[in-house]
């Protein structure tokens, strides 16, 4: 079974702090990771896809990439719009889809 | 526009069934897997179920394997979720969402949800 997790639950920031959620798997053979953003009562937003490529229509403030079997989203500079909360998702051979535990991102 | 628009959840009593719907519209239906993916009171994101383009081929979450069925229609532009021998434990807003996918230069796919529905609420107890 895989095993992944998502770091950390919660950070408070400040605006235009920059700010780093990592998600860990024990496989990342076959793997990529694809990044949602989620505000109260509303359905995630697709951040990142893939790993590394911003969805279109998404700040460039908003990166991803990899470090091994780390997985890490980074917000350069965070706006006020960005207090939510972060989900990755794991595609393991396209078949398996695992989200992590979520980051919740609120104000200092 | 794009949309996804659930419907079907309600209160079932344990060990019971019930069948969810969800609507596309805006976009070519037959060109796009379609995921369910739910989210319990307060906590997190759970993948639930993925159909792909062709409906050929489904892939489940280990704890629904076996109870639930995701199926497609494509006259109607509709994708379902059949649930049976439901549990507490399946209490939660149920997401239909869209598949995208990319295709790398080396021919390696990618797949995303890059479209989601307002969700519908499933909650099982007696």
């Amino acid at each position: 079974d895989i095993q992944m997790t998502q770091s950390p639950s919660s950070l408070s920031a400040s605006v235009g702090d920059r700010i780093t959620i990592t998600c860990r798997t024990d496989q990342s053979i076959d793997t990529y990771f694809n990044w949602y953003q989620q505000k109260p009562g509303k359905a995630p937003k697709l951040l990142i896809y893939a790993t590394y490529n911003l969805q279109r229509g998404v700040p460039a403030r908003f990166s991803g990439r990899d470090s091994g079997t780390d997985f890490i989203l980074t917000i350069s500079s965070l706006q006020p719009e960005d207090f939510a909360t972060y989900y990755c998702q794991q595609s393991y051979r396209n078949i398996r889809f695992i989200f992590g535990q979520g980051t919740r991102v609120e104000m200092k | 526009q794009v949309q996804l628009v659930e419907s079907g959840g309600g209160v079932v009593q344990p060990g019971r069934s019930l069948r969810l719907s969800c609507a596309a519209s805006g976009f070519t239906f037959s060109m796009y897997g379609m995921h369910w993916v739910r989210q319990a009171p307060g906590k997190g994101l759970e993948w639930v179920a993925v159909i792909r383009n062709d409906g050929n081929d489904k892939y489940y979450e280990d704890s629904v394997k076996g109870r639930f069925t995701i199926s497609r229609d494509s006259s109607k532009n509709t994708v379902y979720l059949e649930m049976t021998s439901l549990r507490a434990e399946d209490t939660a807003v149920y997401y239909c969402a869209r598949e995208d996918d990319e295709t790398s230069s080396v021919g390696d796919y990618y797949y995303y949800i890059d479209v989601w529905g307002k969700g519908t609420t499933v909650i099982v107890s007696s």
